[in-house]
């Protein structure tokens, strides 16, 4: 099955501080990259799609300013958090996809921010 | 009103007993349609797509009603190891959006 990576799988930060995850797709060539987050005991929420070379898509109710997503090639997308503040907190999880019926979940990673 | 709904759950069940989860979605032009299994911390496994002919695989059966916009998981003879959180996520839209998930927990 296809590999896909983030790193890092789980960080701490102070408030004000911005946090840069990235994404990998190790075996295979995504033409689109979700990103979703997924807050305790709560389902998985799309934050954003992107693909290669283009801006992103954000859901409503998030900032575009806040979550800064970069798909700078078909492998790699990153997601950086800036200030982030204690509600930033969460299971932050890529998802590189090949087409809407291929796609694939990285580990994720876990953001606490203090 | 949420684009994908599920059973609250958590359903508390012996092993070898057959448990079912429903799942309902809003949008009549989700063209896909999928069940998830998640473990604590871990990120979300692909256990089956749906068919509308209904699919089965091993003790999972999975039926789709389009007409009633409504996905079922039926899992039969439960073993400890299928406790998890088990998501439904359909594709309107070309982006796939989950249910909130039901917690299983499969106990001696």
């Amino acid at each position: 099955g296809a590999v896909v990576s983030q790193h890092p799988s789980w960080v701490i930060c102070k408030s004000g501080t911005s946090v840069k995850i990235e994404c990998r797709s190790l075996d295979f060539q995504a033409t689109t990259m979700f990103w979703y987050r997924q807050f305790p005991k709560q389902s998985l929420m799309l934050m954003a799609t992107s693909n290669e070379g283009s801006k992103a898509t954000y859901e409503q109710g998030v900032e575009k300013d806040k979550f800064l997503i970069n798909h700078a090639s078909l492998t790699l997308s990153t997601l950086t958090v800036t200030s982030a503040h204690p509600e930033d907190s969460s299971f932050y999880i890529c998802s590189p996809s090949l087409n809407p019926y291929e796609q694939y979940f990285g580990p994720g990673t876990r953001l606490t921010v203090t | 009103r949420k684009e994908v709904e599920q059973d609250p759950g958590p359903f508390n069940v012996p092993e070898g007993a057959t448990v079912a989860f429903n799942c309902t979605y809003s949008n009549s032009a989700s063209q896909s349609f999928f069940w998830y299994r998640q473990d604590c911390r871990k990120e979300p496994k692909l256990l089956m797509s749906v068919y509308s002919s209904g699919n089965e695989d091993g003790r999972f059966t999975a039926q789709l009603n389009r007409a009633s916009q409504y996905i079922s998981l039926l899992i039969r003879d439960s073993k400890l190891s299928d406790s998890a959180t088990y998501l439904c996520a359909v594709t309107p839209h070309n982006k796939l959006i989950f249910g909130a998930g039901t917690r299983l927990a499969v106990h001696p």
